[in-house]
């Protein structure tokens, strides 16, 4: 939404698979992250990026990988090495330093089957 | 640590009934103060940015406010429709989100 799409909507993933959540945004904004959100509880943040070719960790990144090789995409894999994967997952953009809120995706949601 | 948490958790309002939502909030450099609104099973929409102590904005039947240590989401006069999660989230060093108010307008 807004210029920023995750895909898929959703997504099942089997014990012991890999699989990756693509984000991609058109809005040119150099800062993307990817959120974890469950019920009740606010969202956690898995990775952040600043500009390509560089990325952070956040609160809960064991377990997760992330690229950004091009400003307008940031993939998320959610590896076997992540227990409990079922989730809600967002992705957002900002632009820091003009507008500094951000703006999400219409997330994908993970189940583990 | 930044941290914010809000209050209610849940609030069921009739149609009309106006009512306040709270977030409270403690960061080292305040950067900003978002509101949004979440729908279920969809990203969070914006709704507004505050940046210093005293200012106001207003967007429809919504009105947010700030303080040194908390920000309220003010609906006036709610309808059915504007039942959603509102979720407070402060930028500091990160952003950092408060767990939200599930907010039902009953008709």
């Amino acid at each position: 939404d807004g210029g920023i799409t995750q895909s898929p909507k959703y997504l099942f993933r089997k014990e012991g698979q890999n699989v990756t959540l693509s984000c991609e945004q058109n809005l040119n904004h150099d800062a993307m992250y990817w959120y974890r959100q469950d019920p009740g509880q606010g969202l956690r943040l898995i990775y952040y990026s600043q500009i390509v070719n560089d990325f952070q960790k956040g609160d809960i990144a064991e377990g997760y990988s992330v690229s950004r090789e091009k400003k307008e995409s940031f993939p998320l894999t959610v590896t076997s090495a992540q227990k409990n994967p079922t989730a809600f997952y967002l992705c957002a953009i900002s632009q820091p330093g003009l507008n500094t809120e951000a703006f999400f995706g219409q997330g994908t949601r993970l189940t583990v089957v | 640590e930044d941290q914010v948490t809000q209050s209610p958790e849940a609030l069921r309002l009739q149609e009309g009934e106006s009512s306040s939502l709270n977030c409270s909030y403690t960061v080292s450099g305040l950067r900003g103060l978002f509101w949004y609104r979440q729908d279920p099973g969809k990203g969070p929409e914006f709704l507004f940015t505050l940046y210093s102590a005293g200012e106001e904005k207003e967007k429809e039947r919504l009105k947010a406010t700030l303080t040194k240590k908390e920000s309220f989401l003010h609906i006036t006069a709610p309808k059915p429709e504007d039942s959603a999660t509102y979720l407070c989230v402060i930028y500091g060093q990160n952003f950092v989100f408060g767990p939200g108010t599930r907010l039902s307008v009953l008709p």
